[in-house]
């Protein structure tokens, strides 16, 4: 079983439509979680963090955390073509004290004009 | 959040030979990190730089192979050694700051003939 799954798309909205954009993790223990965003041939770049249960909200984005169903999304409203690229869910490694994180395979994301 | 530079950006090497990645970050923190993500690829984490001990690897990487080096709080390297085609992949270096959010550099895309 992966340790963090995302589904890898495509995902394809149209522009001005809410993406939506999950993730679910095998480590229940984990506490820290993180969304990036990664243009092609760029590298990731952080978005959103989200430590607690509940909706945390920055902009256009918001990040949903549901520890008790291991699961968090990533919700990006009013989309534009300038969202499209791969979004990538991350989580910390529990065991870790050194800040590690676990990657899912990515989530592509479309946004059409 | 924090500014961090890689060299090179990119590099085509011929096999058996080594490449030497440099980090730079512009501030001091305390953990380092390098990943490779092959193409269409999610990141696959090499080892952990914390700054006056050795590189913590990631099972299926060895240190002959990935050399890392930390002197310092703003710096560290990684060697790819004795090269062979399956090394060519973006590898990339993150930074964890203050608040353990992961940063990463522009990436080094590295092929081998």
């Amino acid at each position: 079983q992966k340790e963090v799954e995302q589904n890898s798309g495509p995902l394809s909205v149209p522009e001005g439509a809410i993406a939506s954009l999950n993730c679910t993790y095998s480590d229940r223990v984990s506490q820290s979680f993180f969304w990036y965003r990664q243009y092609s041939g760029k590298s990731p770049e952080l978005i959103m963090s989200i430590y607690s249960n509940g909706d945390k909200e920055d902009g256009r984005f918001t990040a949903q955390l549901n520890k008790a169903s291991q699961y968090v999304s990533l919700l990006i409203r009013d989309s534009q073509p300038s969202d499209s690229a791969t979004y990538l869910c991350a989580v910390n490694v529990p065991t870790s004290n050194t800040g590690k994180l676990i990657f899912g395979q990515g989530t592509t994301l479309q946004v059409k004009p | 959040s924090a500014v961090i530079s890689q060299k090179p950006s990119r590099d085509i090497c011929q096999r058996g030979t080594s490449l030497t990645i440099q980090c730079q970050v512009d501030s001091q923190v305390t953990m380092m990190f390098w990943y490779r993500q092959q193409p269409g690829q999610s990141l696959t984490l090499i080892a952990t730089a914390n700054q006056g001990s050795e590189a913590t690897y990631e099972s299926g990487f060895v240190i002959d192979k990935f050399p890392i080096s930390r002197p310092n709080l703003t710096f560290s390297t990684l060697t790819v050694s004795n090269m062979s085609p399956e090394d060519s992949s973006i590898y990339l270096c993150s930074v964890l700051t203050d608040n353990y959010e992961q940063y990463f550099g522009p990436g080094t895309r590295l092929t081998v003939t």
